[in-house]
């Protein structure tokens, strides 16, 4: 059964303090993983689609990472308006449903 | 803007009501989705559809009731066999419905809380 476990569960930072976000999955075999962030009472925003261990993609201060077993979220240099929760998420290539984390909050105080 | 657009916001159920949530597509996306939040859990597939007049269970269907006669829209109805269902419901949709190469990137709505009173 394909699984995804996201950790911490909350992280606080200052800003400027970079971090890493992590998402542990199992698939049967990997159609992609994606990231999203949400922010409070609103729907998830897509992020980056990572696609095959080794590729990386990057936009402004988030850089997402991928292996076999992992995906990564670093955030450099961190802001404010970088407070959200952030989504990890899996397809896998039997199937067609998307299989979400319980999502990692992230805090960014000034 | 292309986009989708879920009503109401915020709404509120009597014990023993059934509540539809609209959902509505301007994309020309192929495949929709509900999803179920709470806090605390990630969010769980409800129903999908790939095409117009068809639809699929997800992993928590019991107690909730979908149709799917257009392609620009997809409502969830919340009956009241559903036990629990205050929670917050995200309606999404995506290009592709099941071809490969390339996986489904999810376009998601704002939104929409349900609260039993």
């Amino acid at each position: 059964e394909d699984q995804v476990t996201q950790s911490p569960e909350a992280l606080r930072l200052q800003e400027g303090e970079s971090s890493s976000l992590n998402c542990s999955y199992t698939v049967s075999g990997l159609r992609g993983l994606f990231w999203y962030r949400q922010d409070p009472g609103k729907g998830p925003e897509f992020l980056f689609t990572l696609y095959s261990a080794g590729e990386e993609k990057e936009k402004e201060r988030l850089k997402a990472t991928l292996t076999k077993k992992e995906s990564f979220l670093h955030i450099t240099a961190p802001k404010p308006e970088d407070s959200a929760t952030y989504l990890c998420a899996v397809q896998d290539t039997g199937g067609f449903k998307t299989i979400f984390g319980a999502g990692t909050r992230l805090f960014v105080k000034a | 803007d292309g986009g989708i657009t879920q009503s109401p916001k915020y709404l509120f159920r009597k014990e023993g009501q059934n509540v539809t949530l609209s959902c509505e597509q301007n994309l020309n996306h192929d495949a929709m989705y509900w999803y179920r939040q709470d806090p605390g859990q990630g969010l769980r597939l409800i129903y999908y559809s790939q095409i117009v007049n068809d639809f699929q269970k997800g992993d928590i269907a019991e107690g909730y009731s979908v149709s799917r006669e257009k392609k620009e829209s997809f409502p969830l109805t919340v009956t009241s066999a559903q036990k629990n269902p205050t929670a917050f419901y995200l309606c999404a949709s995506s290009m592709e419905s099941s071809r490969p190469p390339g996986a489904n990137v999810l376009t998601f709505g704002a939104g929409s809380r349900l609260t039993v009173l």
